[in-house]
């Protein structure tokens, strides 16, 4: 969906490093989430963020953390990468008091 | 922990037959969407059906839920190659969208 963008859409990166995935989106959503997609486990959420000032954790947020810099900017960062954070990582957003959610098109991360 | 968990992991037909996936899932819920995603890229909202319908349309798809049965089904009549994707089932137990849990996906390969 062009309306919402990932960048980049592919990084290669070593263990320890610091690695920031950013999303962008026009379609003027308050909610923006970030999943991580593995063979077999489906999309598991990472973080979510209601609107600038709401930041709240998903299911899997150990070692990862997150800035909503503005409504349509919600930024992904892994501090200290680990061969196990290589995952195809997703943002979505969503209209509230609706469910359904609009993805990008990933990031594919491998730390090695 | 995983809601939806789909059946079968991997399906493939012949061009013109239907697809059925079915999805299951553990605790009640407000709402059930399923969504497609082609190989390497985002998903793609296909439609959405709440706790209290039992059957909903859209194009060439069909929906049903059976919350005595905890259980969920997507039927794709008269497929095509271009549905060749992974689908999965998302179940929220609200419309916040915070509690908004993937499956691990269907795979379906349609064959010309």
């Amino acid at each position: 969906d062009a309306d919402v963008t990932q960048t980049p859409r592919n990084r290669i990166t070593k263990t320890g490093k610091r690695i920031m995935l950013e999303c962008s989106q026009t379609k003027g959503h308050d909610r923006m989430y970030w999943y991580r997609q593995d063979p077999g486990l489906g999309l598991r959420l990472i973080y979510y963020s209601f609107d600038v000032k709401d930041i709240n954790k998903g299911e899997i947020s150990d070692g990862y953390s997150v800035s909503r810099q503005a409504q349509a900017k919600f930024s992904l960062s892994l501090e200290s990468a680990i061969p196990n954070q290589t995952a195809l990582y997703f943002c979505a957003t969503s209209d509230p008091g609706r469910v359904t959610q609009y993805f990008g098109p990933g990031t594919r991360l491998l730390v090695l | 922990s995983q809601q939806g968990e789909e059946d079968p992991q991997a399906l493939s037909i012949q061009e013109g037959e239907n697809a059925t996936m079915n999805c299951s899932y553990k605790t009640s819920i407000n709402n059930l969407q399923w969504y497609r995603q082609n190989s390497g890229r985002g998903l793609v909202h296909l439609i959405l059906i709440r706790s209290n319908e039992r059957e909903k349309h859209s194009g060439r798809l069909r929906v049903t839920l059976d919350t005595s049965k905890k259980s969920s089904s997507l039927l794709i009549t008269a497929s095509r190659a271009a549905d060749t994707a992974s689908y999965f089932c998302a179940t929220a137990t609200d419309n916040y969208g915070q509690n908004f849990v993937f499956g691990p996906g269907t795979r379906l390969s349609v064959l010309p």
